[in-house]
């Protein structure tokens, strides 16, 4: 059974300071990483993806990947109480291009 | 560009009943997904279509649900008949294409309550 581990949370961060979110994945063979942002009550939407070892930016967003130890982050600069939400990590399966997915860690940005 | 359109937004149905969602996705996008969502959990995939073909459909409860696309744009997905266990946001979401990248984007779900 492939499975995407997230710590549920919540995690919560002073406004200003880095917000740091962990995802873990149990298929060794994947290539691309995803992670989503859902505030309450919407959509996922996707905020960027990685594939490749090592880091990605984008803005005040940067995600890291190790596929060594399975491990994908996404890293939040200078936090927003408008990043407040819940962030999905999703995994591609190379096997039929479909996304697993975890079940989200609980972000609260404290002013 | 317009994004994947979705109704009705709520539905308050009572058990047994059946229901019906709509979904028409991103111009151009050839992948299809419906996806169950229930509180705290993360995506579920009901059923996953390539143009008007089904690609997956393992995880969809045959007995109460169903669901098409025609001409391989529009798409419906009916549940019918419908049990307390089945209140949760379904998701509709497009790809570009079933492979690469695969970036998925969703429309705004559909809330269902069953009673």
């Amino acid at each position: 059974q492939k499975e995407v581990e997230q710590n549920s949370g919540p995690l919560s961060v002073p406004e200003g300071a880095i917000a740091s979110l962990n995802c873990t994945y149990s298929d060794r063979g994947s290539q691309s990483f995803f992670w989503y942002r859902q505030y309450s009550g919407k959509s996922p939407e996707l905020i960027m993806f990685i594939y490749s070892n090592g880091d990605k930016e984008d803005g005040r967003f940067t995600a890291q990947l190790n596929k060594a130890s399975q491990y994908v982050s996404l890293l939040i600069r200078d936090s927003q109480p408008s990043d407040s939400a819940t962030y999905l990590c999703a995994v591609k399966q190379d096997s039929n291009y479909q996304l697993i997915w975890g079940a989200g860690t609980k972000l609260i940005i404290k002013p | 560009e317009a994004g994947v359109a979705q109704s009705p937004r709520y539905k308050i149905i009572e058990k047994r009943q059946s229901v019906a969602f709509w979904c028409n996705p991103i111009s151009g996008h050839a992948t299809l997904y419906w996806y169950q969502q229930i509180l705290g959990q993360g995506p579920k995939l009901l059923i996953q279509f390539q143009n008007n073909g089904v690609v997956d459909d393992s995880q969809l409860p045959k007995d109460r649900f169903s669901a098409e696309r025609l001409k391989g744009v529009d798409s419906t997905l009916k549940i019918q008949p419908a049990k307390l266990e089945d209140s949760a946001v379904y998701l509709c979401a497009s790809s570009l294409v079933d492979r690469g990248i695969n970036e998925q984007y969703f429309g705004p779900g559909t809330r269902l309550t069953v009673t």
